[in-house]
């Protein structure tokens, strides 16, 4: 059983437009959550994160947004770019105390087109 | 920023053959590191988390007599494929978080390891 969804394996934005990529999770436990960007071959990058304490938390070009009552968090990347495109993961920890493992989603493709 | 190193970045090798893989935080000390495996198109599955100085702690359905895991420094765990066999085949990862900085930090992942076993 999946405990962080990522429903959409695939996302197609062109050059400049805003992508949002989508994350979905079960668990109430899970109280910091993060997204990785990956490319082929490679481990993934770290990108941002976003505590259960907070709604919203924005760097740069990224923001991340947390609706806990709906399980749900979404990043949005705008502008976005040609060298975004990459396989975004959405993670998720269980509460202080743990020892920090990660629940990762399947991934979402994402491809910007110039 | 953070970097971890994962070596070697690919093994192939004959079933049966033993291999080990090398995690590394080169500019933060690791209390804790993790392994990962990822089959492709699937999500990252934890293995199991490496504690240095104490056995590591593995996930449901991980043998940890096929995968022994030492982590003998705050810089270094290994994770060792023994009698591999072909359906061991995937992209091991590796990941570590910086003990310095508490705890709602994230981990730092290694380039993987793409594990090949004829």
């Amino acid at each position: 059983d999946q405990q962080v969804k990522q429903n959409s394996p695939s996302l197609s934005v062109q050059e400049g437009r805003i992508s949002i990529l989508n994350c979905d999770y079960t668990n109430s436990m899970f109280d910091y959550f993060l997204w990785y960007k990956k490319y082929p071959a490679e481990g993934p990058t770290f990108l941002i994160s976003i505590s259960s304490i907070k709604d919203k938390n924005e760097d740069g070009r990224f923001t991340v947004f947390l609706n806990k009552s709906a399980k749900h968090l979404s990043l949005h990347i705008v502008p976005s770019q040609p060298g975004d495109s990459a396989v975004y993961f959405c993670a998720a920890s269980p509460r202080r105390g743990s020892q920090g493992n990660l629940i990762f989603g399947k991934g979402t493709k994402l491809s910007v087109k110039p | 920023g953070a970097v971890v190193s994962q070596h070697p970045s690919w093994v192939i090798c004959k079933s049966g053959t033993s291999v080990k893989i090398e995690c590394r935080s080169l500019d933060f000390q690791a209390t804790t590191m993790f392994w990962y495996r990822q089959f492709p198109k699937q999500s990252l599955m934890l293995m199991a988390t490496s504690n240095e100085g104490s056995k590591a702690t593995y996930e449901q359905g991980v043998e940890k007599d096929k995968f022994l895991i030492n982590h003998a420094s705050l810089t270094l765990s290994t994770l060792t494929v023994t009698s591999a066999h072909p359906e061991d085949s995937s992209f091991y990862i590796c990941s570590a978080r910086d003990r310095g900085l508490g705890s709602n930090q994230p981990q730092h992942f290694g380039d993987g390891t793409r594990l090949s076993i004829l």
